[in-house]
């Protein structure tokens, strides 16, 4: 079955403790990306990556990181949290931007 | 600049109702348009999508929409709406336009149906 996983589901952290945020993608899609979704501001590209070892920062990317060691991979990393990165998260997947994109089932972030 | 409008926020219909949500972009060069849907407590997934061809395009769940290049509109219809559509309705356009490597969004359509 075709599906982009990310884990965890939920997560609560405190200020400043480092997390990382997985996702993976079984269709061997070249295009991913993280997306960040707020009440009444949508979604919100944080990062992406055209391929391996390619990644570029999306409208957000601040206080974000991430890397592209695998094709199948692309985690999320929050160096020092902050509570205004408390947000509801999405990674998604594509073959490329005319194609439908797949995106996981969230990660719902709280940092207190 | 590219961009997409959803302008409305929220919509309330009754269950058996006709649907319709608006969406109008702003797009550099011939636009891949779509529409999705995200279910409470869900990721989005795709509704229907128009590159080309007929502007009329049928999707998944009964919906459908119709592209018209001439308003830079892409709205989505159905013409009976189940209380299992209540949702979170996203427009999305992606493409060539110059550097352009990414999907640009609209807000959401908060969709709430009446029984």
């Amino acid at each position: 079955e075709a599906q982009v996983t990310q884990n965890p589901r939920y997560l609560i952290t405190v200020t400043g403790k480092k997390l990382t945020v997985t996702c993976s993608q079984n269709m061997n899609h070249e295009y991913m990306s993280w997306y960040r979704q707020d009440p009444g501001l949508g979604l919100r590209q944080i990062y992406y990556s055209m391929n391996v070892e390619v990644t570029d920062k999306g409208d957000v990317p601040e206080g974000y990181k991430v890397s592209r060691k695998e094709k199948r991979n692309f985690p999320l990393i929050l160096e020092s949290p902050s509570p205004n990165q408390t947000s509801l998260y999405f990674c998604a997947s594509c073959r490329g931007l005319n194609t439908e994109a797949f995106f996981g089932q969230g990660t719902r972030l709280t940092v207190v | 600049a590219q961009s997409v409008t959803q302008p409305d926020i929220h919509i309330t219909v009754s269950e058996g109702a006709s649907l319709e949500l608006r969406c109008n972009y702003s797009y550099g060069a011939t636009p891949y348009l779509f529409w999705y849907v995200q279910s409470p407590g869900q990721g989005l997934q795709l509704l229907l999508k128009y590159f080309s061809g007929d502007t009329l395009v049928q999707g998944i769940k009964g919906f459908e929409a119709e592209f018209k290049r001439s308003q830079s509109s892409f709205n989505l219809r159905k013409p009976s709406v189940h209380w299992s559509d209540a949702a979170e309705y996203f427009c999305a356009v992606g493409g060539n336009a110059g550097n352009n490597r990414k999907l640009i969004w609209g807000l959401g359509t908060s969709l709430a149906v009446n029984p």
